[in-house]
């Protein structure tokens, strides 16, 4: 299994109040990605980073915002979750190598704004 | 836009019968086409990469092939523990390259 690992693994929280996902990797892999999988959606990227302090907007950013300051870890931030933010939420890192991106998994986190 | 079509969204197989599952795509540039087994409750598990058509790529009793507008994942002779959501996604080589578009997945159920 890739080194990935994602806190908290479940969270529910009160609408409008702030969330921060956490996703940590061991493999010093430059790329790292956030995703959100929904039933009739499938899993949709919602930020990436390309290295440290380097990200940039997926299909679905509005509402997110992320930060790595460091290689092993990408936050996600949603500064006032809404019920439309519950669902659950993937980390994903790859390595680039001879321009094969191949993505490895998180456990996922399961969201739950009431 | 781009997009990616799995088909069927849920396919019911007895053990040992082979079938194919579908992905087609639009994607003005294709980078590359990723195939991903998902457990329930668990993240995604890479299986393969295909990058230009007339690609295979085979794993125990998968394969998967590639041409200019879908890919295939064959699978030979299933057995129970092949039960799984499989996810098919393509990479945009537009701008930075890093922009990913699944399908939705089809579920798979061997039955003993």
């Amino acid at each position: 299994d890739a080194g990935i690992t994602q806190s908290p693994r479940h969270k529910v929280t009160e609408t409008g109040t702030p969330v921060t996902l956490r996703c940590h990797q061991t493999e010093n892999h430059r790329y790292m990605y956030w995703y959100r999988q929904d039933p009739g959606h499938g899993l949709r990227l919602i930020h990436y980073s390309y290295g440290v302090k380097d990200t940039d907007k997926g299909e679905v950013s509005d509402g997110y915002s992320v930060s790595r300051s460091k290689t092993e870890d990408f936050l996600l931030t949603l500064e006032s979750a809404t019920s439309s933010q519950t669902s659950v939420y993937f980390c994903a890192i790859s390595f680039n190598l001879a321009a094969s991106y191949e993505q490895y998994f998180g456990p996922g986190t399961r969201l739950t704004v009431t | 836009e781009d997009q990616v079509t799995q088909s069927p969204e849920a396919l019911r197989l007895q053990e040992g019968e082979s079938s194919s599952l579908n992905c087609s795509y639009t994607v003005s540039g294709l980078r590359g086409l990723f195939w991903y087994r998902q457990d329930p409750g668990k993240g995604p598990e890479f299986l393969f990469t295909l990058y230009s058509a007339g690609e295979e790529k085979e794993k125990e009793r998968l394969k998967a092939t590639l041409t200019k507008k879908e890919s295939f994942l064959h699978i030979t002779a299933p057995k129970p523990e092949d039960s799984a959501t499989y996810l098919c996604a393509v990479q945009d080589h537009r701008g930075t390259g890093n922009q990913f578009y699944f399908g939705t997945g089809t579920s798979l159920t061997v039955i003993p």
